[in-house]
């Protein structure tokens, strides 16, 4: 089953450090989502590439967030000079865009970052 | 922030009852989603209603979409212990009528389903 990949699945990092993430979607999904979720809590948006152009970005990523899709395939989420109110795990999800469709989202199983 | 509000926020049954899960949402939508998340997993998406459709089957899930009350609601029959999850659910506002797949999601049901 050739689904969403997240690496890593955990990681824990001190306050100030970059840390990195990726996301390998479905390999012919056009469409590719970062999300971010806290306990207790549904996702939030927070970026989406329509092949390796980033189209939106939410209020929530701010300047030291980062996020790319080189080529069209993987991506990478990185944020810098980490807070601890970054804990949180993030999700990736993809999708096959279609004009006007209506596609759901297949998801990762996240990424669960710690920052101390 | 969250468009969705879910009721209940948490919901135990016994293995062969039927569980309902409502949510209430704000604006006008292209469609609204229903997923379903383990404990420390992804999200899976269960079933799609879009805004011109009333009521959709799969399975053993039931959505109803009520645009003029801006409220859905799934229902799973019969269940089993394996359906304790999370369950949440999520709309796509879109752009100009257009689904690009930006979700807005609620909190949340937790649903356990006792053996």
């Amino acid at each position: 089953d050739t689904g969403v990949s997240q690496n890593p699945r955990h990681k824990i990092t001190k306050r100030g450090q970059n840390v990195t993430f990726r996301c390998d979607p479905i390999s012919e999904h056009n469409r590719l989502y970062w999300y971010r979720q806290t306990l207790g809590q549904g996702p939030e948006f927070l970026t989406y590439f329509q092949n390796e152009a980033q189209l939106e970005k939410s209020r929530l990523l701010s300047d030291r967030f980062s996020a790319e899709r080189p080529k069209g395939s993987f991506s990478t989420l990185e944020i810098q000079r980490t807070e601890q109110g970054d804990s949180a795990m993030y999700l990736c999800a993809s999708s096959l865009g279609r004009a006007r469709g209506n596609s759901p989202l297949h998801f990762g199983n996240g990424t669960r970052l710690t920052v101390t | 922030s969250q468009q969705g509000e879910e009721d209940p926020q948490a919901l135990s049954i016994q293995e062969g009852e039927n569980a309902t899960m409502n949510c209430s949402y704000k604006t006008s939508i292209n469609n609204l989603q229903w997923y379903r998340q383990n404990s420390g997993r992804g999200l899976v998406h269960l079933i799609l209603i879009r805004s011109n459709e009333r009521e959709k089957h799969s399975g053993r899930l039931r959505v109803t979409l009520d645009t003029s009350k801006k409220s859905s609601s799934l229902l799973i029959t019969a269940s089993r212990a394996a359906d304790t999850a999370s369950y949440f659910c999520a709309t796509d506002a879109g752009a100009g009528g257009t689904s690009y797949g930006k979700l807005t999601f609620g909190q949340g049901t937790i649903l356990t389903v006792h053996p």
